[in-house]
């Protein structure tokens, strides 16, 4: 099975940069997902992380340690908008369906203030 | 990437009834998902849709309330049966490949 840790909530400052850890234990990795949720909306993919090292997208990036069991995503130049829960999800092989298959963490709820 | 579309988007249902969600992707594609978000929580995995066999179901959830389709490469249908209030959530659909994806999901509220 898989366990996969990351903050409740954070809080940041509009303009400011904010990392969100997620730590996990897992069998049969095959990649890291970042995905943000606001509120009554389904998830919006945001980076997959499959080698370690840093992925750089525009004001987001992430950053995966495989030997660690660990990942990051960064945040920078927070505008208000970025108020959301963002879930970390690991994608694993599921022996039963044969399948590689996503779980989540409980997600960080972030809170940009001015 | 698969662009998936999801109907309906919400609904409304009487405890006692079934509803039954579909799943559309502009392309082929090898596997599909169906994930349950409850208020508050985060998504977790009911079944895998396999094209041309049974779904895989995961802990918890059983093939009587939860049936599954798969005709083809491109669509899926979930089915929550015999609804009760503890059913009401988002479904979402998803979609195997590199980048996962999800649908627009369905807010089911159960009365």
């Amino acid at each position: 099975g898989q366990n996969i840790d990351q903050p409740t909530e954070m809080t940041a400052t509009e303009g400011a940069i904010v990392q969100i850890n997620c730590t996990y234990q897992t069998s049969g990795f095959n990649g890291l997902f970042w995905y943000q949720q606001h509120a009554g909306e389904a998830p919006t993919f945001l980076s997959y992380n499959v080698l370690d090292g840093l992925e750089e997208k525009g004001r987001f990036s992430s950053f995966l340690s495989r030997s660690k069991g660990y990942s990051y995503l960064l945040l920078k130049e927070l505008q208000m908008k970025d108020s959301a829960s963002y879930l970390c999800a690991v994608r694993d092989l599921n022996s039963g369906a044969g399948s590689y298959q996503l779980t989540f963490g409980k997600g960080t709820k972030l809170s940009v203030i001015p | 990437s698969a662009v998936i579309s999801q109907k309906p988007s919400r609904d409304i249902c009487q405890r006692g009834t079934s509803l039954t969600i579909q799943c559309q992707v502009d392309s082929q594609v090898t596997m599909m998902f169906w994930y349950r978000q409850q208020p508050g929580q985060s998504l977790t995995l009911i079944a895998t849709a396999n094209q041309g066999s049974e779904a895989t179901y995961e802990s918890g959830f059983v093939i009587d309330k939860f049936p599954i389709s798969r005709p083809n490469l491109t669509f899926s249908t979930l089915t929550v049966s015999n609804m009760s209030p503890e059913d009401s959530s988002i479904y979402l659909c998803s979609h195997s490949g590199n980048e996962q994806f999800f649908g627009p999901g369905t807010r089911l509220t159960v009365l």
